[in-house]
């Protein structure tokens, strides 16, 4: 079974530029979730979407940041404009609400450096 | 909110040592998870709790989730190199949390592993 896909890996924008991460969850997870992890911390939740419906974003910086999911699957985040504490790796998760609970499991992240 | 506090923050052991650390809540917990988080890689689910008192083996990693609920402890036997890493639990509130967070995941600051050949 693939895992969560993420692009680009790496990306260096100078502050005041935009810059879009994509996210494509696993196949038939219906919980889509954004998180930020700056170095040396754990990560902290942006926004989460059941299907393409945003149900948690209390976290997301909305003068700056935005993210869809269209048709429930693919997810993108956007930055606009950027600061340079905006420097961390933006890591995207899916789960499938089970039994038990919603196991989350993490794409590889794109690190963002803001110079 | 709510805040974990992981415990220690780093360790420095030697190959086949056994490794334990722990992770305390100030709030209620209804799931437990540790990761492992490799450099460059996002973080790689090791063990999922999902009721209190419940102690749960993966190989070498066993986790139990803690009475109150507000606490979960990983430990690691017969350290070998491949378990350097940051290791990372997380707290859900999970099934029966009732509003919009129920998957939402709060993680502790990770305890880096260092493990000498």
């Amino acid at each position: 079974e693939a895992g969560v896909a993420q692009s680009p890996r790496y990306k260096i924008i100078e502050k005041r530029q935009s810059v879009a991460f994509w996210c494509n969850p696993i196949s038939g997870h219906a919980t889509l979730y954004w998180y930020q992890q700056i170095l040396g911390q754990g990560p902290k939740l942006l926004i989460q979407f059941q299907n393409n419906g945003v149900v948690d974003d209390s976290q997301l910086p909305k003068d700056r940041f935005s993210a869809e999911r269209l048709k429930g699957v693919d997810s993108t985040l956007k930055i606009q404009p950027a600061k340079l504490e905006d420097s961390a790796v933006y890591l995207c998760a899916s789960s499938l609400r089970q039994r038990t609970g919603y196991e989350q499991y993490f794409g590889p992240g794109t690190r963002l450096t803001v110079t | 909110g709510q805040q974990l506090n992981q415990s220690p923050q780093s360790m420095f052991i030697q190959e086949g040592e056994d490794v334990s650390m722990n992770c305390t809540s100030s709030s209620i917990f209804n799931t437990w998870l540790w990761y492992k988080q490799d450099p460059g890689e996002g973080p790689v689910l090791l063990i999922a709790l999902y009721k209190a008192g419940e102690l749960t083996s993966n190989g070498r990693l066993t986790a139990q989730f803690g009475i109150t609920r507000k606490d979960s402890f990983l430990n690691i036997s017969a350290s070998i190199p491949s378990d350097v890493g940051i290791y990372f639990c997380a707290g859900q509130l999970g099934l029966g949390a009732g509003g919009t967070s129920y998957g939402k995941l709060t993680f502790g600051q990770g305890t880096i592993l260092t493990v000498h050949p």
